[in-house]
């Protein structure tokens, strides 16, 4: 079985401050990971996949995570952020069928 | 973005009456799934579908049926809604790599419509 788990349900950071948000998951096989984010009354966009390959992953937006596969974690960060990165973020991972993580909710304030 | 309209987009309704949402995909993409988004529990997947007329259940599908009889086209319909039902429901698309089922997903990109919010009174 596969669950997936962010660890904060809200970060609040001021503009321009680096931030984490943590993403653990776990799984008997093999997993692809996924971060997905959701602006506000809009639906799910991709922001970046990790399938293999090295294990720092680049997406849109500045954001990029790594997979840790000895943490089984899925950490996504941005050095700097802005107020249009106020969104919702979930993490989700697919090992035969694909699981999201609860949601973080990233508040940035100026 | 990708062409996904979903309808209605705003839904309020009365406990035991019969629901149908509406997603229409421009992408010709295979696969088709309703997602339900609560707080606390993040999406989780009602049904799906890979084909015309092929559809599966997901991990909360009692309650919902769906309906798949054009490609561009999956409904769900909620026979007699209860305020459980409460939620917002998206639909998504992707291509998949082909095969059965969720199987034949694989890695692809899932694209979002915008939502239908749905209160049950």
């Amino acid at each position: 079985a596969q669950s997936v788990t962010q660890l904060d349900s809200q970060v609040p950071v001021f503009e321009e401050a680096p931030v984490e948000l943590r993403c653990n998951y776990s799984s008997s096989v093999s997993v692809y990971l996924f971060w997905y984010v959701q602006y506000p009354n809009q639906g799910l966009q991709l922001l970046l996949k990790y399938l293999s390959g090295s294990t720092l992953v680049k997406g849109i937006n500045g954001f990029e995570a790594e997979f840790n596969k000895s943490q089984t974690s899925f950490h996504l960060r941005k050095p700097s952020v802005h107020i249009s990165d106020t969104a919702e973020y979930f993490c989700a991972v697919e090992g035969g069928k694909l699981i999201f993580g609860q949601g973080t909710e990233l508040s940035v304030k100026p | 973005d990708a062409g996904i309209t979903q309808s209605p987009r705003h839904k309020v309704t009365e406990t035991g009456t019969p629901v149908t949402l509406r997603c229409h995909q421009t992408e010709n993409h295979r696969y088709m799934y309703w997602y339900r988004q609560d707080p606390g529990h993040g999406l989780r997947l009602i049904h799906y579908s890979y084909g015309v007329k092929d559809t599966d259940k997901g991990e909360v599908s009692d309650g919902y049926s769906v309906s798949r009889s054009k490609t561009e086209d999956f409904l769900l319909t909620l026979e007699s809604a209860t305020s459980s039902q409460t939620s917002v429901y998206f639909c998504a698309i992707s291509e998949g790599q082909g095969g059965k089922g969720l199987a034949g997903a694989g890695t692809g990109e899932l694209f979002f419509g915008e939502g239908s919010r749905l209160t049950v009174l």
